[in-house]
């Protein structure tokens, strides 16, 4: 019982290289989506999908792109990085619907741009 | 728009010393879900509990505990009889079930140190 599984955990990264989060769930969740966590801010909601081939941003878009080409897959990419970016980021997947919407972690990527 | 505010930033406590962390949120809808997740030192969250906003019945698991109030808009959660494991940040999350409540607006966390 996988669940959530995101790589890598750990990444640096020089300013202006790219790189891709991945993120995969094996509990056939419509919804997922990426967070990332800055200290004192809590967790923000930076895109989101509730189904294959449907995305939408959340509160912090800018930087970053998403796709869905299958239910299980919801790669984060940063296409261009900055200091700024550093930053934990987490992906969450939840079956969609009230009721039923506990919503599950993957463990963290750590991610610092220097 | 809503909001969650967790106004402790830091709390120090003793082992077995009860603690309360407090949650007050902001939302216009009348339906939605309240969160608590753990997030210890190895950095993984850890769900709690999820309450929805007609169910205003406190709940107790085990040495945890919460107390939901519609009428100050509060959320808290207590830990009776603390351990050092207990030691972590925790997180009260909002979500609006116009969104069919999956988005999360989190609080800016409470970091518990439990010291032995």
């Amino acid at each position: 019982n996988a669940g959530v599984t995101q790589t890598p955990k750990f990444q640096v990264l020089k300013t202006g290289q790219s790189m891709t989060l991945q993120c995969a769930q094996d509990m056939n969740h419509e919804y997922m989506s990426w967070y990332r966590q800055d200290p004192g801010m809590g967790l923000r909601l930076i895109h989101y999908s509730v189904g294959a081939g449907i995305t939408d941003q959340g509160e912090v878009p800018n930087g970053y792109n998403v796709s869905r080409s299958t239910t299980e897959d919801f790669p984060l990419r940063l296409l261009s990085a900055a200091p700024s970016q550093t930053s934990v980021y987490f992906c969450a997947s939840s079956y969609l619907g009230t009721g039923k919407n506990t919503i599950y972690f993957g463990e963290g990527s750590w991610l610092t741009v220097v | 728009a809503q909001k969650v505010t967790q106004a402790q930033t830091e709390i120090s406590v003793v082992e077995k010393e009860d603690v309360t962390l407090d949650c007050v949120y902001e939302t216009r809808d009348t339906t939605y879900y309240l969160f608590w997740y753990k997030q210890p030192p190895s950095g993984e969250l850890v769900f709690l509990i999820r309450r929805n906003s007609f169910d205003e019945q406190n709940e107790i698991s085990g040495r945890y505990s919460w107390n939901f109030q519609k009428s100050t808009s509060s959320f808290n959660f207590t830990i009776t009889a603390s351990q050092v494991v207990d030691s972590a940040v925790y997180f009260c999350a909002l979500s609006e079930v116009g969104n069919a409540g999956n988005m999360l607006t989190f609080g800016g966390g409470t970091r518990l140190m439990v010291k032995p």
